[in-house]
């Protein structure tokens, strides 16, 4: 069955410093990978996804991932954290062609 | 253009009583889903629709139905509502490809006494 493991619950990251959060996914044929952004009380967000070609992928708010097949990893990456980019984090995969299977979510808390 | 609204916003049921929730898009897509949210769960899939008139169960769709009559909306049902319901319920829908985004809706946050 698909699943997606996001190990890290809960990171704290200086304003300014770089950011990554871990996604690891199982699935056999080639995954459809997403990550989402839910800012407190709020809905699910798009950040990028990827589903074939260049294996890094820029999204929205300065947000890029990198697909790394021989991993099964889809780790999401910042350069510079702003104080407005804590929220919750979401890796997701697409299950067949149905609906998404997400991750239980990363937590990323800023500091200043 | 609203994309994906639901309602109500908030709701408190006591045990045992049932409720409805409605979720409506207006962006034409065929696949319409409900999600539960829960701490340090994630979403789960609680059921989904690939088109008008079809349903099917996700992970966990037990104590709930759902019903697509028509496109642009999707009902997610309590007949009777326990405790263990109490959670975030979230809304999405896309078009038909695995590629393709899934727009959320703003939730409905539901307590069950």
């Amino acid at each position: 069955a698909q699943s997606v493991t996001q190990p890290d619950i809960h990171i704290t990251v200086s304003e300014g410093a770089s950011l990554e959060l871990r996604c690891n996914y199982s699935y056999g044929a080639t995954p459809y990978l997403f990550w989402y952004v839910q800012s407190p009380g709020q809905g699910l967000q798009l950040l990028l996804k990827y589903f074939s070609g260049d294996t890094l992928v820029q999204g929205i708010k300065g947000f890029e991932a990198e697909f790394k097949r021989s991993q099964s990893s889809f780790n999401l990456r910042k350069p510079s954290v702003h104080w407005s980019d804590a929220a919750e984090y979401f890796c997701a995969v697409n299950q067949a062609g149905t609906a998404l299977i997400f991750g239980k979510g990363t937590t990323l808390s800023v500091s200043s | 253009n609203a994309g994906v609204t639901q309602t109500p916003k908030f709701r408190v049921l006591k045990t045992g009583q049932s409720m409805t929730l409605l979720c409506a898009q207006d962006m034409n897509h065929e696949y319409m889903y409900w999600y539960r949210q829960d701490p340090g769960m994630g979403l789960r899939l609680i059921h989904y629709s690939v088109g008008e008139g079809t349903t099917a169960k996700g992970e966990v769709p037990d104590g709930y139905n759902v019903s697509r009559l028509k496109k642009q909306n999707f009902l997610l049902g309590l007949e009777s509502a326990a405790p263990s319901q109490t959670s975030v319920y979230f809304c999405a829908s896309t078009n038909s490809g695995r590629a393709m985004e899934s727009f959320f809706g703003p939730g409905t946050r539901l307590t069950v006494l």
